[in-house]
């Protein structure tokens, strides 16, 4: 089992641009969920899905964040345009559905800098 | 909103045993006790949760208190690779895991 994987690992971009961070959850998790960390506001979760159907996006910060899920093997958070307060890390993670007894498994992350 | 309270740091010595308070004295009964970690520049790790029993495996053991309203989490041979954040998350079974500020663990050669 390959685990959470994320991509690309470091991504540095100017502002104005357009940034897509890509996750490929754990074969048969069927909930995966998008956070950022920063050193000011800690891990924030900003949205998951369930079936790949997005269920709660409330902790997105803006119009600018958006993220989709066409499959059950693949999802991507896009950022555009970008502004040097999204520097963070993004984490990607995925649980089976609905299950209580199960915790988290999260990817290794990708560190955004907007210069 | 994370629901729960940790000391902002603790050390402890390579070898002995580590204990990891946590207050979660709002927590519900159908909520369970989570413990993540974090090691530096790496994704949070699961490391274990429980209910109302004290649990164990194979990284720690988990004692939750009669009243629930507080946990220990124990890592009993403490070796310098659990240098991390520990995280102690309250959840109701499929709700989501929000993350508090935890408790930064040195562990000293």
């Amino acid at each position: 089992d390959a685990g959470v994987i994320q991509s690309p690992r470091h991504e540095v971009t100017e502002m104005g641009q357009e940034v897509t961070l890509r996750c490929k959850p754990i074969s048969g998790h069927n909930s995966l969920f998008w956070y950022r960390q920063t050193m000011m506001r800690g891990l924030e979760l900003l949205i998951y899905f369930n079936n790949n159907v997005p269920i709660d996006d409330s902790g997105m910060p803006e119009d600018r964040f958006s993220a989709k899920m066409p499959n059950a093997s693949f999802s991507t958070l896009k950022i555009q345009p970008s502004e040097p307060r999204d520097s963070a890390v993004y984490f990607c993670a995925s649980t089976p559905t609905g299950a209580a007894g199960y915790g988290y498994t999260f990817g290794s992350g990708t560190r955004l800098t907007v210069v | 909103d994370a629901k729960t309270t940790q000391p902002p740091s603790m050390d402890c010595a390579e070898g002995r045993a580590a204990n990891l308070p946590c207050n979660h004295s709002t927590i519900s009964g159908n909520e369970y006790v989570y413990w993540y970690r974090q090691i530096h520049s790496q994704g949070p790790q699961y490391i274990i949760h429980g209910l109302k029993n004290n649990e164990t495996n194979e990284m720690a053991s988990l004692i939750i208190t009669e009243d629930r309203k507080s946990s220990t989490l124990i890592l009993p041979h403490a070796t310098l690779r659990d240098t991390a954040v520990y995280y102690c998350i309250v959840r109701v079974g499929g709700g989501q895991f929000y993350f508090g500020t935890g408790t930064s663990l040195t562990v000293i050669p």
